[in-house]
């Protein structure tokens, strides 16, 4: 069936520098995604969100970037901190109403 | 803005003994979700409920596995008779069911089933 996958499911840098975690995704219907961020024993938290009109969005810290030609998504993380070690999980939505798939899943690991 | 609340935390049964899990939702979001997140993988829809109406239960293992919404609010999901491979942890998730929006999450309760 369809689904949402990660490219890597372990991604190690440095603090300070830039993280990029990669999503794919295959049902063309999705038009709505999360990036969402897990640390151990809590329950996901969002981070972001893009929907399928936009191709780039900026937070605090945090820019996604969605590629509906390839069917990709992307989170970069900018000065990466080491509070910002968790796993990371894109979802997409296709449509109201519908609730969210997630992929895989990408742990990304801080180090000093 | 309190969040989404779940209990028990942890929960560890025998197979073949049953267990329920009570979630409260954002006060207000008519959409509640329970997820099943094996360890390693992410979380997997098991049931969607709009306010106490079922919108998906494709993916809930109906010999095994029952969930209620009654009133609306509060939320119950059951496992009887429980198996090995149950062992995961439950998250609820609610949102405010207008258009697409984002799923506010509990801390989830993970059970072990030995």
């Amino acid at each position: 069936g369809e689904n949402v996958g990660l490219h890597l499911p372990t991604l190690s840098v440095q603090e300070g520098d830039n993280s990029i975690i990669n999503c794919a995704y295959s049902n063309s219907a999705s038009d709505y995604f999360i990036w969402y961020k897990q640390e151990s024993g809590k329950g996901p938290q969002f981070i972001i969100d893009i929907r399928s009109n936009m191709d780039k969005r900026q937070g605090q810290r945090v820019t996604v970037l969605l590629n509906k030609t390839v069917k990709h998504l992307s989170l970069q993380i900018a000065a990466t901190q080491p509070g910002d070690s968790a796993v990371y999980f894109c979802a997409e939505n296709r449509g109201t109403g519908y609730a969210l798939n997630f992929g895989k899943g990408t742990s990304l690991l801080v180090t000093p | 803005e309190a969040g989404v609340a779940q209990s028990p935390r942890y929960k560890i049964i025998e197979k073949r003994q049953s267990v329920a899990f009570w979630c409260n939702p954002i006060s207000g979001h008519a959409t509640l979700y329970w997820y099943q997140q094996i360890l390693g993988q992410g979380p997997k829809l098991l049931i969607q409920f709009q306010n106490n109406g079922v919108v998906d239960d494709s993916q809930l293992p109906k010999d095994r596995f029952s969930a209620e919404r009654l009133k609306g609010v509060d939320s119950t999901l059951k496992i009887q008779p429980a198996k090995l491979e149950d062992s995961a942890v439950y998250l609820c998730a609610s949102s405010t069911g207008r258009g697409n929006t984002e799923a506010f999450f509990g801390q989830g309760t993970r059970l072990t089933v030995v």
